[in-house]
């Protein structure tokens, strides 16, 4: 079974751009996450989605968004990019529903540098 | 808050040597925990996990132990080696299926 694959790899962007960052889920997966990681706040809670719905949030602006389609595929997006956004973007998922303990099951990362 | 930390940012061993990676967390509340393995350039990398009802748990060369009141989980890894070379996270089952993340120990395995 193919793991998560998350495109692009890398990008590079300038500050007050917008950049949109796609998630495929392991086949049959129904729940996606998105975290951020960085040297220094380390790997930090994004959003997570299921069926659609964004079922929790992190502690970020909304400039972070994102969204789920009919497939489980999710995009997230980030408006008004600052230098601060360089980080490496992570996406995970898991087969079930959220609130029940589900191994979440992480993709490569997109890396994401902002200048 | 909710956190989860670990103790050591680095741990250096000898191949063949066995490995522990220590973290505590601060939520008592938690009733899930997972240790993750990240490679340079990779994403985590699912190890083993453990439920609050269990206080060991034991998968291929790797061993997990929940100690509840101290809130401390450990990952033993036995006959370590190089390609065991990696930064280590714990998790920890926050809402929903929020993972928060401590800051990861880097073991360095030598030959």
């Amino acid at each position: 079974k193919a793991g998560v694959t998350q495109t692009p790899r890398y990008l590079i962007k300038t500050r007050g751009q917008q950049v949109t960052l796609s998630c495929s889920p392991i086949s049959g997966h129904r729940s996606v996450s998105w975290y951020q990681q960085t040297p220094g706040q380390g790997l930090q809670f994004l959003f997570e989605y299921f069926s659609e719905t964004q079922r929790n949030k992190g502690n970020f602006p909304g400039r972070f968004s994102g969204r789920q389609f009919s497939n489980s595929r999710s995009e997230m997006n980030v408006s008004t990019l600052e230098l601060g956004d360089s980080a490496l973007y992570l996406c995970a998922s898991s087969a079930n529903a959220p609130g029940i303990q589900e191994t979440q099951y992480f993709g490569p990362g997109t890396r994401l540098l902002v200048l | 808050g909710e956190s989860v930390g670990l103790h050591l940012p680095t741990l250096s061993v000898q191949e063949g040597d066995n490995s522990i990676i220590n973290c505590a967390y601060s939520n008592s509340a938690s009733d899930y925990f997972i240790w993750y393995k990240q490679e340079s350039g990779k994403g985590p990398q699912f190890i083993i996990d453990i439920r609050s009802n269990m206080d060991k748990r034991q998968g291929q060369r790797v061993t997990v132990l929940l100690n509840k009141t101290v809130k401390h989980l450990s990952l033993q890894i036995a006959a370590t080696q190089p390609g065991d070379s990696a930064v280590y996270f714990c998790a920890e089952k926050g809402a929903g299926t929020a993972l928060i993340f401590g800051k990861g120990t880097t073991l360095s395995v030598s030959s």
